[in-house]
Order: C-alpha cells, then structure tokens, then sequence
C-alpha cells in the first residue's frame, strides 16, 4: 500500500534557486493539500485542490506555486527560494462527498534554503 | 478564524499509566476532527477520526471524545506503552468555503512514555 508519497525526502537549496516537490496519492481521493511544518508550530495549509485541474490558496501560499493536471498527483513548485521557506513539507490527500474524509498524510520532505 | 490549543505541551508518564490528551478550538462549527500522532522525523498517521454528530470514538486503547458546542475533545490512551511516545495533534475540520474541508492544526502534545 503505497497511499501518499513524497520525493525527494531532503533537500539543500541556494538563495533564488528553484525546486519542485513531488507528490503522488494511489487512493483515488479528489482531494489533496500541501502543508508546511515549522519547529514548534502547527501545520500551516499552503495550497489545496478539491480535483484535477481546481487549485486554490490556503493559509500561507505567498512563494508557491501547485498545478493539479491529474487526480494522483500535486507538485508545489517554489520559484525563488527563500530562508523563510526552510521547512518541513508535507503532502496529504482525503476522498471527500457528501462529507470530508480523513486525511493521509505523506512522510514529508525536508527543505534548507541556505 | 479557528485557533486549536492543546494543553500540555509536553507530558511524561510512567509505562502502564492511564493518560488525557487536551485539545480545544474556538469555532465549533466544525464537520469533524482527527487526531494524529507523529513520530520523529515522520509524517503524521491518522488516530482517529470523530464526526461532529459523535460524542466517542474508539480505537483499540485509544479512545477520543467531542463536544463540539464547548469547542473541546480529549484523547484518552490507556495502558500506556513506551511505543507510544510521540507528539500528538488535534485538527477539527471546517468548510472554508466552495466546498473546500479544511483542517486546521493545535501544535501537539509531545509525550514521553517512560519504561
């Protein structure tokens, strides 16, 4: 059962460089998201996308950047990296309806702009 | 805007205990919740999942109640084993418009499980 998974699981990144991280989900869920974990804080939503082709902002999605051309998988792409985006990135995707499912959740990509 | 508080922070038991995870939120209007813990270095893994018409929900020696129109739930571990020392978090789930569910997350309570 693969569910969600993330590459690359870490990343060094110069000032002004570019990345994208990859997400990929074999559940078949519409829904799936992009959150960023910083040490003692909460998660924070970037972006999200309720299907293929719909994207919309979260909380923090100043610096980001997500397509979602099919329904398995969501990249966020950083265009001009930032210290502020050190960070760890996780990835997560839910089957919602007629009521929001649980979300699952990828094992993260670790992220050093330096 | 939702905020999430999980109170405490930090909390170290001995094996064997019986223990209560506090989680509270200021807006209930809220679909459900989900407990998650997360180990170090890891992703999060999915507890349990609470529906807003639900006062309980069990699983194994995990056991998570909700009362949305106070805006708390508890997650209640018992029989305590050192396996279960991680950091768990409490997101209640909101619609945040056009049909998007959106969890929003306390910062966790780390527990220390100690053998």
């Amino acid at each position: 059962n693969a569910g969600v998974t993330q590459t690359p699981k870490f990343r060094i990144l110069k000032i002004g460089q570019s990345m994208t991280l990859q997400c990929t989900q074999d559940m078949n869920h519409n829904y799936m998201y992009w959150y960023r974990q910083d040490p003692g804080m909460g998660l924070k939503l970037i972006y999200y996308s309720v299907g293929a082709g719909i994207t919309d902002k979260g909380e923090v999605p100043n610096g980001y950047n997500v397509s979602r051309s099919t329904t398995e998988d969501f990249p966020l792409r950083l265009e001009l990296a930032a210290p502020s985006q050190t960070s760890v990135y996780f990835c997560a995707s839910s089957y919602s309806r007629q009521a929001p499912g649980e979300q699952y959740f990828g094992p993260g990509t670790r992220l050093t702009v330096t | 805007k939702q905020e999430v508080t999980q109170i405490p922070a930090a909390l170290s038991v001995p094996e064997g205990e019986n223990l209560v995870l506090n989680c509270s939120f200021t807006d209930s209007a809220i679909y459900n919740l989900q407990w998650f813990r997360q180990d170090p270095g890891k992703g999060l893994t999915s507890l349990l999942l609470i529906q807003s018409s639900q006062r309980e929900q069990t699983s194994g020696r995990l056991n998570a109640s909700l009362d949305k129109s106070s805006g708390r739930s508890t997650l209640y571990i018992a029989a305590s084993q050192p396996g279960d020392s991680a950091t768990y978090l409490c997101a209640p789930r909101q619609d945040s418009g056009a049909g998007s569910y959106q969890l929003t997350f306390g910062k966790g309570t780390k527990l220390s499980v100690i053998p």
